[in-house]
């Protein structure tokens, strides 16, 4: 069975500080992960995915095998940040997603 | 192009009526799928099309049905609503099933069950 875990629903942090989101994932084949975004009033729209290995808006994401992570960083927060997040994981038939973490950046 | 639109934005409804959630998509993607948002869940599966004429359940289908109309639309009907099914539905459409395929989101439809 496909299962993402995003343990912290609401991640408040200054501009300019770093942010980390958490990802944890469990899937017994080989995962395809990835990391959607929602901006207020705007569809959910893919970040960015494992297999592309690339940054998007400053975001990164490593996919770590040996933890079942994928965690979401970015070293400066800016506003524009501020969005709901969602971790998702491609297998089987489905794509699974986690709960979400609701960004809030503080000017 | 449009991507991906969901018709209507907005719709409330009594318990034990029937309405039908329209979707559709000009990017000549085979797959289709439909998902609600609840407030600390997420998304959840209700159904997927994984290519024309054929569709399947997902994590929650219950009390749902669906209709892959053509390759360009994907219908998703509730027989008798219930306040349970209050939520926002999200559409979306990839070039193929699962995977490693991103997938696109419609703009969604807030459904209210009194």
């Amino acid at each position: 069975a496909q299962r993402v875990t995003q343990p912290e629903k609401l991640l408040s942090v200054f501009k300019g500080a770093p942010v980390e989101l958490k990802c944890n994932y469990s899937y017994s084949g080989s995962p395809e992960l990835f990391w959607y975004v929602q901006y207020s009033r705007q569809r959910l729209q893919l970040l960015l995915r494992h297999i592309s290995r690339e940054s998007i808006k400053g975001f990164t994401a490593d996919l770590n095998k040996g933890e079942t992570s994928f965690h979401l960083k970015k070293p400066f927060a800016q506003e524009e940040d501020s969005a709901m997040y969602y971790c998702a994981l491609g297998g089987n038939n489905r794509l699974a997603f986690g709960k979400g973490n609701q960004v809030v950046v503080i000017p | 192009n449009a991507g991906v639109t969901q018709t209507p934005k907005f719709q409330v409804l009594k318990t034990g009526q029937s309405m039908t959630l329209q979707c559709a998509q000009d990017m000549n993607h085979n797959s289709m799928y439909w998902y609600r948002q609840d407030p600390g869940m997420g998304l959840r599966l209700i159904y997927y099309s994984a290519s024309e004429g054929t569709t399947d359940k997902g994590e929650v289908p219950n009390g749902y049905n669906v209709s892959r109309l053509n390759k360009r639309e994907f219908s998703l009907r509730l027989e008798s609503a219930a306040p349970s099914q209050t939520s926002v539905y999200f559409c979306a459409s990839s070039v193929g099933l699962g995977f490693g395929n991103e997938q696109f989101f419609g703009p969604g439809t807030r459904l209210t069950v009194l």
